[in-house]
């Protein structure tokens, strides 16, 4: 069965500081990779997703994230933080017969 | 568009009561998910469907019962309410479960407590 691995549960950053948030999987084949957020009191947001091109996502409020086939890693990244982007960061997996998979989730907290 | 509706948001239970959480989605997907949210452990799939009539459990159905007799329906039941299942229920729908259409679109959560 496939897994995700959020190392990071607690991130303290302050405003202007560089955010990179590590993701690894286990699966070996081809997979679907995704990067959810959840503000204070919310339902989950799609920040980004990669299914297949460019390594390299962009997505939405200045976040990206980097597919890395050989470490199965998908770290998401955001050069300058903002307050605003307190909330908790989940990165998700899913491949062909297998539902989407959660990892345990990281809390980011911003100081202004 | 409303997306995901899930009722109720909140409720408190007693302890062998039994309850069933409302998700409805109007986007005409054909996969919907039952997740439960606990703290530092990620969401965990309790049951999903892929489709009117079938449903499937996912990896900690115990507890629970889920039907989908309409595409845009997927309801979830407690039987016997116990507080281990003190969380917070997410509901989810996405058009495909693998491809580019994968995305999973949630509601806004229904935070359960058993006592």
């Amino acid at each position: 069965a496939q897994s995700v691995s959020q190392h990071n549960h607690h991130v303290i950053l302050s405003e202007a500081a560089s955010l990179e948030l590590g993701c690894n999987y286990s699966y070996g084949g081809t997979v679907n990779l995704f990067w959810y957020v959840q503000y204070p009191g919310q339902h989950l947001q799609l920040l980004l997703k990669y299914f297949s091109g460019d390594p390299l996502v962009k997505g939405i409020k200045g976040f990206e994230a980097e597919f890395i086939k050989s470490k199965f890693s998908f770290n998401l990244r955001k050069p300058s933080v903002q307050w605003s982007d307190t909330a908790e960061y989940f990165c998700a997996v899913n491949n062909a017969g297998n539902m989407l998979t959660f990892g345990g989730g990281t809390r980011l907290m911003v100081k202004p | 568009n409303a997306g995901v509706t899930q009722t109720p948001k909140f409720r408190i239970l007693k302890i062998g009561q039994s309850m069933t959480l409302q998700c409805a989605q109007d986007m005409n997907h054909n996969y919907m998910y039952w997740y439960r949210q606990d703290p530092g452990m990620g969401l965990k799939l309790i049951y999903y469907s892929v489709g009117a009539g079938i449903t499937d459990k996912g990896e900690v159905p115990n507890g629970y019962n889920v039907s989908r007799s309409t595409t845009e329906d997927f309801p979830l039941r407690l039987e016997l309410a116990a507080p281990s299942q003190t969380s917070v229920y997410f509901c989810a729908s996405s058009y495909e479960a693998t491809g580019p259409n994968t995305e999973a679109f949630f509601g806004q959560g229904t935070r359960l407590t058993v006592v």
